[in-house]
């Protein structure tokens, strides 16, 4: 019963390659995103949907393109994958905002750690 | 600018000594702080944060508006203390979370 799922835990691939990194949760949340650990561990946010609609859209290069079929699942495509892309991605999801200035916990999946030789 | 420092990239104690990882944040108006924490080869959980000013497996975090920091501290470390620690800050009428680099603690028998 897992709160929320990354697959794959795991992804090794070349350079120039397309490839996707899928987030499901079983929450009921609103509220997902997507953050980047990098190698120094150091974590930002890269996207935030909120009911399938894109809420926050940090810089981040057009070759990320984040995809919600529903508001269970965020999808991570990467297009064009370079050296640099090589991190941990962190799905993670929430109730979203709501009394402000309060917000709600964010619950973070497992990670997917990809690396692009 | 919205910023969380974590000055401390590693701390390392031995078990039962007191243990103070800071967190200083930079934030015009009223945020919201939390610290969370990833033991070796899990998720990313949240361990406490300020508006609940609860105390989570004996560690508690004061935000210190004046001296704007919210250090994280536990008067008896344990071995499974061992783990990344990341401070963060929301703000700005966003649920969005800015965080602090991590401090890693190492707790030694």
């Amino acid at each position: 019963d897992t709160a929320v799922s990354q697959t794959p835990k795991y992804l090794v691939t070349q350079m120039g390659n397309d490839k996707s990194i899928k987030c499901e949760q079983n929450l009921g949340h609103d509220t997902m995103y997507w953050y980047k650990q990098d190698s120094k561990k150091f974590l930002k946010i890269m996207f935030s949907y909120n009911n399938k609609e894109l809420i926050i859209n940090e810089t981040v290069p057009n070759r990320f393109s984040p995809k919600s079929p529903d508001k269970a699942h965020l999808n991570l495509h990467i297009n064009s994958l370079e050296l640099g892309d090589s991190a941990v991605y962190f799905c993670a999801s929430s109730r979203g905002l709501f009394d402000w200035p309060e917000t709600d916990t964010q619950y973070f999946g497992p990670g997917t750690r990809l690396t692009v030789l | 600018a919205q910023r969380v420092t974590q000055p401390e990239k590693l701390l390392s104690v031995f078990k039962g000594a007191p243990v103070e990882l800071k967190c200083n944040y930079s934030y015009s108006g009223s945020p919201e702080l939390f610290w969370y924490v990833q033991y070796s080869r899990q998720r990313l959980q949240l361990l406490l944060r300020h508006i609940s000013r609860e105390s989570i497996k004996g560690f508690t975090a004061d935000l210190n508006k004046g001296e704007t920091s919210f250090h994280l501290k536990k008067p008896f470390a344990q071995e499974e203390d061992s783990a990344m620690y990341y401070c963060a800050l929301s703000g700005d009428n966003t649920d969005k979370l800015i965080f602090g680099t991590g401090t890693r603690l190492q707790v030694f028998p």
